[in-house]
């Protein structure tokens, strides 16, 4: 199988533009959970979709947003972009089917600078 | 607020000694319990994951998870250098999404 894609890998913006990124989640795999990643924070969850809802949302302003398709595919949408939003965003994808005992597949990450 | 808690290191271990990794977590309630690996410059990679009291071994890595006193350690026997990673423990607290460690860095020297 493959595994989960993200893209762009790498991305340059300036404060105040928006950004948009897009993972693919594992064939069959209906859950994509993202998390932005900081030397700082380390891994903080934004939010997680299912079958094109949103289920979960972690403690991240309302500039950042996201979406899940049709076909499980998400997006992840940051407007208005500041320094501090310079992180590694990973999405995850998993069945989704038993939250609790969800596990959790990384994909490669979308590195953001902004500047 | 959930909290999930491990050392940061560096955790330097000679190679092949056993390296025993540590988390300790806030909820009583948690019930899922995920190690995972990750290199510099890399994502996550899942390594095992435990949900009942006890040990479990897969190859060179053992999960223990101990509900009573919260908390969940990683050994890694006859570490290699290839082990020198980044060890995220994360927990899913009831139907919330796993919170993460901050991590603890091993270093297996030669």
């Amino acid at each position: 199988k493959a595994g989960v894609t993200q893209t762009p890998r790498y991305l340059i913006k300036t404060r105040g533009q928006q950004v948009t990124l897009s993972c693919s989640p594992i064939s069959g795999h209906r859950s994509v959970s993202w998390y932005q990643q900081t030397p700082g924070q380390g891994l903080q969850f934004l939010f997680e979709y299912f079958s094109e809802t949103q289920r979960n949302k972690g403690n991240f302003p309302g500039r950042f947003s996201g979406r899940q398709f049709s076909n499980s595919r998400s997006e992840m949408n940051v407007s208005t972009l500041e320094l501090g939003d310079s992180a590694l965003y990973l999405c995850a994808s998993s069945p989704g089917l038993k939250v609790d005992t969800d596990t959790q597949y990384f994909g490669p990450g979308t590195r953001l600078t902004v500047l | 607020q959930k909290e999930v808690e491990q050392n940061s290191g560096p955790l330097s271990v000679p190679e092949g000694a056993i390296a025993s990794l540590n988390c300790t977590y806030s909820d009583r309630g948690s019930q899922s319990f995920f190690w995972y690996r990750q290199y510099s410059g890399k994502s996550p990679e899942l390594i095992m994951f435990i949900y009942s009291n006890g040990d479990k071994e897969d190859g060179r890595f053992t999960a223990q998870l101990n509900k009573a006193s919260q908390y969940v350690s990683l050994l890694i026997r006859d570490s290699q250098p290839s082990d020198s990673a980044t060890y995220l423990c994360a927990v899913t607290f009831g139907n919330e999404k796993l919170t993460f460690g901050t991590g603890t860095r091993l270093t297996i020297i030669p």
